[in-house]
């Protein structure tokens, strides 16, 4: 089955940084890619996600790279703001109908 | 609309109980999934379904049942609850069969097994 590693498992970034997080997926038949975002408390929600037939894809502040030769991809968030502090989530969707999570970034913003 | 609404939002159990984690949505959804979160470990996918009368194992089933009788339910048994079994339970549905697009989550179910 499809195994999603994610790093780094906390990142701590001053506000205005930029921050990156960084998923490798071990199924090449992977085509879909979306980032979830859980606040403290709450449920997860999407914030942006890729198909395979594209390298990159920008929404504000946050980006998206994916390289599929080498099977990982990337959330880029720029400006960082201290309501971006949260825990994000990477996925990979198979054609087996299952979407495996990795293990999530605890990404701190500090003011 | 009220999305998706897991019930209960918390429950203690004894080991060896048995319950069922509820789970509605009102968007006609055809996917629906169940995952566990553990600290450190992510989302894992205990079942999922698409389509009424259809279901499948996640990566974790094991303990666990699922039901698929209409396409707003689909509702989680623990069938002899076990201390591995504490964890926080979500519930999630989305628009397309191939469970790609949107996820849409509950408030998820915090369940104890003592």
């Amino acid at each position: 089955g499809e195994n999603v590693e994610q790093h780094p498992s906390t990142l701590s970034v001053q506000e205005g940084d930029s921050a990156v997080i960084k998923c490798t997926y071990s199924d090449s038949a992977s085509n879909y890619f979306p980032w979830y975002k859980q606040e403290l408390g709450k449920r997860p929600q999407l914030i942006i996600d890729i198909r395979s037939n594209v390298g990159e894809k920008k929404d504000q502040r946050i980006a998206v790279t994916l390289n599929k030769t080498a099977k990982h991809f990337s959330l880029h968030i720029t400006e960082t703001q201290p309501e971006d502090s949260a825990v994000y989530f990477c996925a990979a969707y198979n054609a087996g109908n299952m979407l495996t999570f990795g293990g999530g970034t605890r990404l701190m913003v500090k003011p | 609309n009220a999305g998706v609404t897991q019930t209960p939002k918390f429950q203690v159990l004894k080991t060896g109980q048995s319950m069922t984690l509820q789970c509605a949505q009102d968007m006609n959804h055809e996917y629906m999934s169940w995952y566990r979160q553990d600290p450190g470990m992510g989302l894992r996918l205990i079942h999922y379904s698409v389509g009424a009368g259809i279901t499948d194992q996640g990566e974790v089933p094991n303990g666990y049942n699922v039901s698929r009788s209409t396409t707003e339910d689909f509702p989680l048994r623990l069938l002899s609850a076990a201390p591995s079994q504490t964890s926080v339970y979500f519930c999630a549905s989305g628009p397309r069969t191939s469970g790609t697009g949107e996820l849409f989550f509950g408030e998820g179910s915090r369940l104890t097994v003592l």
